[in-house]
């Protein structure tokens, strides 16, 4: 099965609203990443939280562990803010250095 | 501080020629990634260096995909006799191993292999 799923698939927010995205994974994981990739674009490093919770600009990321999933909270969104988001994480205790992908969950924000 | 970079940015080629992707990380980074990202997939993970040395190159289809580090700088991956399957962005990606092991990517090389 997938080692690290991510939903929703997509989503379509009004400018403004808040989102909320789920990363869950198979194994435990010394290393997670969220990324935003623009259509056509390159991958941007948003966070990097193993565990715990970050927040940088409008984003805040909620990571347990021991629960294997981790969460990507986007406040008052904006039309920039569409793109797709990826949930990464080392798996098979690669010390941190191979980095296993989801899918994404595409957002798109309407103005 | 300069970010990854990549070159070309685009590649269109006919089944059965060759192509290569030319990465330059980021400056003391001296881990290096390559990844495959088919349309619509998160990237894929197919050869990685520390230095100049190869430390995983378990899903890099060693036929036909060969990927150098001469000297622990820039890197080369190459496709020879490409086919259709193989169309997809190539993304470079660099770290310092030891650190926060946060990777950065590059822009990537978009592949259509007709």
């Amino acid at each position: 099965g997938q080692q690290v799923q991510q939903s929703p698939a997509s989503l379509v927010l009004q400018e403004g609203e808040n989102a909320e995205l789920q990363c869950n994974f198979s194994s435990t994981a010394t290393q997670l990443q969220w990324f935003y990739q623009s259509p056509g674009g390159s991958l941007v490093s948003l966070l990097s939280n193993p565990s715990g919770t970050k927040h940088t600009g409008r984003l805040t990321s909620t990571t347990v562990t021991k629960e294997r999933r981790s969460s990507l909270h986007i406040s008052s969104s904006q039309t920039t803010d569409s793109g797709t988001y990826l949930c990464a994480i080392d798996l098979a205790n690669s010390a941190g250095n191979k980095l296993t992908f989801g899918i994404g969950t595409r957002v798109l924000v309407r103005p | 501080e300069a970010g990854v970079t990549q070159s070309p940015r685009y590649a269109v080629l006919q089944e059965g020629q060759a192509v290569s992707f030319w990465c330059d990380p980021i400056s003391g980074h001296d881990t290096l990634y390559w990844y495959q990202q088919p349309r619509d997939q998160g990237p894929q993970l197919l050869v990685y260096f520390r230095d100049e040395a190869v430390i995983d190159n378990s899903q890099l289809p060693s036929d036909r995909f060969s990927a150098v580090r001469p000297k622990g700088t820039n890197s080369t991956l190459k496709i020879q006799s490409a086919k259709q399957g193989d169309t997809a962005t190539y993304l470079c990606a660099s770290s310092f191993w030891g650190g926060s092991y946060e990777q950065y990517f590059g822009p990537g090389t978009r592949l259509t292999v007709l």
